[in-house]
């Protein structure tokens, strides 16, 4: 089946220590999202690429960096997690970014910070 | 700011019953609307998606949209317990990059008891 991957799915790190979340797709979509969600709070979109073409929301802090070698694989790098980073992480895909178009969550990861 | 509001419930209803969810946005451009079911721990799984004014039915499931009001709703009919969870509603948002994405609401959480 199609699906949208996310590894690991609960990772725990230090204050401070640099963390990578992995995702990966089947769907051959053009567009991957990653997103933040705290406890209680709206799926907030970080950044996404279109192919290779990468777009940073305006409010995502810097701590915050994306990698995508290739359409299938997508990573998020925390570089120093701080306790407020602690949160689940959603990737997404799609088709395309034209309005009508619908996202498709990998299963999250949640990341814990001590 | 683009947003997009949900009253945060819980919303409480006996099995059976009819459970309406209620949304409205604020980006009168928004064209695309989309209600996700997110159970606890878990990533937001799509219910619905609706583009036209008017009613749209999938099983126990009705969207209701009305641009002008800015407003759309999601019914669920014959409420089961495992309805329970939280239901997101996403809108297409136009964002200052050119790309279109989606904004979400908190989410309302529904509590079907049995």
């Amino acid at each position: 089946d199609a699906m949208v991957i996310q590894n690991p799915r609960y990772q725990v790190t230090q204050f401070g220590k640099p963390v990578t979340l992995s995702c990966s797709q089947t769907l051959n979509h053009n567009v991957m999202y990653w997103y933040q969600q705290k406890s209680s709070q709206a799926p907030k979109l970080l950044f996404h690429y279109y192919d290779k073409d990468f777009n940073n929301e305006a409010d995502t802090p810097d701590n915050f960096q994306s990698r995508r070698p290739n359409t299938s694989f997508c990573f998020l790098d925390i570089r120093s997690p701080g306790l407020g980073d602690a949160a689940m992480y959603l990737c997404a895909t799609s088709r395309d970014t034209s309005g009508g178009r619908t996202q498709y969550f990998g299963p999250g990861t949640r990341l814990l910070v001590l | 700011q683009k947003e997009v509001e949900q009253n945060s419930g819980p919303l409480s209803v006996p099995e059976g019953a009819i459970a309406s969810l209620n949304c409205t946005y604020s980006d009168r451009g928004s064209q695309s609307f989309f209600w996700y079911r997110q159970y606890s721990g878990k990533s937001p799984e799509l219910i619905m998606s609706i583009y036209s004014n008017g009613d749209k039915e999938d099983g126990r499931f009705t969207a209701q949209l009305n641009k002008a009001s800015q407003y759309v709703s999601l019914l669920i009919r014959d409420s089961q317990p495992s309805d329970s969870a939280t239901y997101l509603c996403a809108v297409n948002t136009l964002m200052n990059s050119g790309y279109s994405t989606l904004t979400f609401g908190k989410g309302t959480m529904l509590l079907v008891s049995p």
